[in-house]
């Protein structure tokens, strides 16, 4: 069984750090392109970042850009998405997701989301 | 950035009605459009790939049809469980932009 379950939310400074866990499990980890994807509270998703198989390649949102990192460790099965210059406006639950190629790119397996809080 | 237009944002619907939900493209993603649903506090639930074809384990009352700029999902018979939040994706490029949900309430 496909499970994906993000850890390392929380309350953190704007100007903080944070850094996200995606613990991957049931599929070929290696095999498969990651995404981050975000819910602000009472808004929709907002597609945020993408790594490929051997974490060779990496692409962000433009709001991300230069503060964001997403990185992945196959060996532990494990995603990653290292948050710097953290902003009020990043307060969400961050999911991560696997994008599958033979179903139009589509993200097919969902983790429940870990919350981040941007206050003082 | 490829915008996606969602209509309606919110709609109300009884049990067995035939629900409709558009989204619209700001260009051409060919079939590179799908659908999700969503329930409070879960994660999103693919339920359309490819512009038109099921996700395994989904109902067939949804469908999705479309492609180029416009797209449909519809649920042929709305049952207790739909009641939910619905949103395209395009996945033609990056940024991998969503519309911005239309929320399906009980009337």
């Amino acid at each position: 069984e496909v499970q994906l379950v993000e850890s390392g939310g929380g309350l953190v400074q704007p100007g903080g750090s944070l850094r996200l866990s995606c613990a991957a499990s049931g599929f070929t980890f290696s095999s498969y392109w990651m995404h981050w994807v975000r819910e602000a509270p009472g808004k929709g998703l907002v597609w945020m970042s993408r790594i490929n198989g051997d974490g060779s390649s990496t692409t962000y949102a433009d709001s991300v850009k230069g503060r964001f990192t997403i990185s992945r460790d196959n060996d532990t099965n494990t995603l990653y998405l290292q948050m710097n210059s953290l902003r009020a406006e990043d307060t969400a639950v961050y999911h991560c997701a696997r994008e599958v190629a033979a179903t139009g790119r589509s993200l097919d397996y969902w983790g429940q989301g870990t919350l981040v809080t941007v206050s003082s | 950035d490829i915008q996606m237009t969602q209509s309606p944002s919110s709609l109300s619907a009884s049990v067995g009605d035939r629900v409709t939900i558009t989204c619209r493209a700001s260009q051409s993603i060919s079939n590179y459009l799908n659908w999700y649903q969503q329930k409070p506090r879960e994660a999103p639930k693919l339920l359309i790939y490819a512009a038109s074809s099921l996700q395994s384990g989904v109902p067939s009352r949804f469908s999705g049809s479309g492609s180029g700029t416009d797209f449909t999902l519809t649920i042929s018979s709305l049952q207790a469980e739909d009641f939910a939040t619905y949103y395209c994706q395009q996945s033609y490029t990056t940024p991998r932009t969503f519309g911005q949900g239309t929320k399906v309430e009980v009337k």
